[in-house]
């Protein structure tokens, strides 16, 4: 399917546990980021990339990887999960440079339990 | 610290009510303004201002932003039980060659029938 896919959807894991969340893209944007989602928190960036091989940290990178070695794909890599990364997980992309093009389109989600 | 700050934290309306959403922001080289809208999903892409004054307009929905005050506000008229949801607004600064959004943590806009 074109667009923006993540899986799994719903994710439980334990604690210690590492735990890989997946993102593909169709359309080749340049950029991709990842996000959680917490209540009272809103959006906050994780890690980012600005084209393959090319990763950045965000706002809250503590706790994960992320690789970026096609384009299209982005995984974000829980290294040894904890409860405090229970939360929501968001991927996005956004097209390369030419114009303004700030928007971002979103996966639908992974939920993601740490028990 | 750049920030971004949506008011009010949430809105409970009846149909065919007109809303008014706020989001003003503090950020360093200001570039666009974005609005999303949330359900029980991913954040959809709404508007995306970058210039004062001009109003964007879709549908029942509406936006304008003012960069001398630093807000931007998103209007819905006629309000129906499908618009509720989270309304995220987001800015993206220059700098760098991320283009990263900064989130305001939402309105929770609820519409009764």
């Amino acid at each position: 399917d074109a667009g923006i896919t993540q899986s799994p959807r719903y994710k439980i894991t334990e604690t210690g546990r590492q735990v890989t969340l997946m993102c593909h893209q169709t359309w080749s944007h340049s950029y991709m980021f990842w996000y959680r989602q917490d209540l009272g928190h809103g959006l906050r960036l994780i890690y980012y990339s600005a084209a393959a091989d090319i990763t950045d940290k965000g706002e809250v990178p503590d706790g994960y990887v992320v690789s970026r070695s096609k384009t299209e794909n982005f995984p974000l890599t829980l290294e040894s999960a904890t409860r405090s990364q229970t939360s929501v997980y968001f991927c996005a992309s956004r097209a390369g440079t030419s114009g303004i093009t700030d928007t971002q389109y979103f996966g639908p989600g992974t939920r993601l339990t740490v028990l | 610290e750049d920030k971004v700050v949506q008011s009010p934290l949430s809105l409970v309306v009846h149909e065919g009510d007109t809303v008014t959403l706020n989001c003003s922001y503090e950020v360093t080289n200001f570039r666009s303004l974005l609005w999303y809208k949330q359900e029980k999903k991913a954040p959809t892409f709404l508007f995306m201002l970058t210039s004062s004054g001009i109003e964007k307009k879709s549908g029942r929905l509406s936006s304008i932003l003012d960069k001398k005050e630093l807000f931007s506000i998103l209007n819905i008229t006629a309000t129906q039980t499908g618009d509720s949801a989270v309304y995220l607004c987001a800015v993206a600064p220059y700098g760098g060659a991320t283009n990263k959004l900064i989130f305001g943590t939402g309105t929770l806009l609820a519409v009764q029938p």
